[in-house]
């Protein structure tokens, strides 16, 4: 199994919503990323765990909380979100953390409203 | 601070016509240079790793090859399925956590 999942595909949401993005992968990959990636942009890194640690933060707002419950899931919780936070959300897996390619998800498609 | 450029941003190709990609980077000690596909919707795909200059990689249609301020993806005989965006991206020697710089990709269309 070389494939990262992501659910929901799309959501939409108010700006007055919780809710959650959630990643999963079973090859082993002990590193997990979050990437934002707007219209015709490259992908933005917003959150690294590495042993189901947080390891990387760049300086995201508050309203995007990560959780990594286990090595194989990764979770994004969305409170009080903005329009501009509308964009597709990529989770990433790795094996480790030194020059190791990404294996993406599909990614997930937020509208905010 | 590391920049990865990538040009043309957009390239419209018939089938059989083959060209080249190129990524300009430059970055405080190069730990690796990574090409990415991605279509519409859907997540990068990873492609090739290069890592000092030289050094050339193959699959399929497509070779990368590296020197110490570029690289350049070459798409030979393009078919219609190659049509998608072809992501650049560098690691640095301090960068921490796996951390890539991308540059801003280049669309590719190819005509049947």
């Amino acid at each position: 199994d070389t494939e990262v999942t992501q659910t929901p595909k799309h959501l939409v949401m108010g700006m007055t919503n919780k809710k959650s993005l959630k990643c999963e992968q079973h090859m082993g990959h002990r590193a997990m990323y979050w990437y934002k990636q707007k219209a015709k942009k490259p992908p933005e890194l917003m959150f690294v765990y590495s042993y189901e640690k947080l390891s990387i933060n760049e300086s995201v707002p508050s309203r995007f909380s990560p959780e990594c419950p286990n090595s194989s899931l990764l979770n994004l919780h969305l409170h009080a979100l903005q329009p501009e936070d509308s964009a597709l959300y990529l989770c990433a897996s790795s094996k480790g953390l030194t020059n190791e390619k990404l294996f993406f998800g599909s990614g997930t498609q937020l509208s905010v409203l | 601070e590391d920049q990865v450029t990538q040009s043309p941003e957009a390239l419209r190709l018939q089938e059989g016509e083959s060209s080249s990609l190129n990524c300009s980077y430059t970055v405080s000690g190069l730990r690796g240079l990574f090409w990415y596909r991605q279509d519409p919707g859907k997540g990068p795909e990873f492609l090739f790793t290069l890592y000092s200059a030289g050094e050339e990689k193959e699959k399929e249609r497509l070779k990368a090859t590296l020197t110490k301020k570029e690289s350049f993806l070459h798409i030979t005989a393009p078919k219609p399925e190659d049509s998608a965006t072809y992501l650049c991206a560098v690691q640095a020697l301090k960068a921490a956590g796996n951390k890539l710089t991308f540059g801003g990709g280049t669309r590719v269309l190819v005509k049947p």
